[in-house]
């Protein structure tokens, strides 16, 4: 069973679009996470929720809007997509906290390119 | 949040050399984790260090704590080209888990 799921692995669009990613868990953990990757690899969180109320919202431009339904799932939804859109976004939830124990499990990430 | 500076940013090695990726911070960290990812693949969590001064082992990984709690490596000893990939280090401050900008290994073989 996998984790951490992500769908779609692979999202091809031209600027000015609308897409949306499904991140969902079934670990039973309480917070799950956005991340984006760039080219460089540098993961930077966007957003946060803990059983499905947003505890991080980092400096993302307001096109990106994060929808928890339930704590097993997150969502991103990104409006009137960029080229600077493009990039590799994880997913990741934990349990926290657990005595500081706040490992994260990701998911196998959205690889988005924007045309 | 807590910021961690981690270098070297690449490194190249031959199969067999040792290699270290180092993180610190300007600040006193209540914990540290490192994450490996390999090329394609996603960020998987190898270990977390707490204690000041901490050394913990996974076959031919070394992973330490500095004394004052502001840096951290990782070590490995005789590089195989299954340890090629990006090796994270990340600070941890309540549910906000902090990146350090990665290492990205590659091994000749």
């Amino acid at each position: 069973d996998t984790a951490v799921s992500q769908t779609p692995k692979y999202l091809v669009t031209q600027m000015g679009n609308d897409k949306s990613i499904k991140c969902e868990q079934n670990l039973g953990h309480d917070t799950m996470y956005w991340y984006k990757q760039d080219s460089k690899k540098f993961l930077k969180i966007m957003f946060s929720y803990n059983n499905k109320e947003l505890i991080i919202n980092e400096t993302v431009p307001n096109r990106f809007s994060p929808k928890s339904p339930d704590k097993a799932h997150l969502n991103l939804h990104i409006n009137s997509l960029e080229l600077g859109d493009s990039a590799v976004y994880f997913c990741a939830s934990s349990q926290v906290p657990r005595y500081l124990h706040n490992e994260q499990f990701f998911g196998p990430g959205t690889r988005l390119t924007v045309l | 949040g807590q910021q961690v500076m981690q270098i070297p940013q690449y490194q190249h090695v031959q199969e067999g050399e040792d290699f270290t990726t180092y993180c610190n911070s300007s600040t006193t960290l209540s914990n540290i984790q490192w994450y490996k990812q390999r090329p394609g693949g996603h960020p998987v969590f190898l270990i977390q260090l707490v204690k000041s001064g901490e050394v913990k082992k996974q076959k031919r990984l070394t992973f330490q704590f500095g004394e004052a709690k502001k840096n951290s490596s990782l070590h490995i000893t005789a590089t195989q080209t299954t340890d090629v990939g990006t090796y994270f280090c990340a600070v941890n401050s309540g549910s906000r888990l902090t990146f350090g900008e990665g290492t990205q290994l590659t091994v000749n073989p």
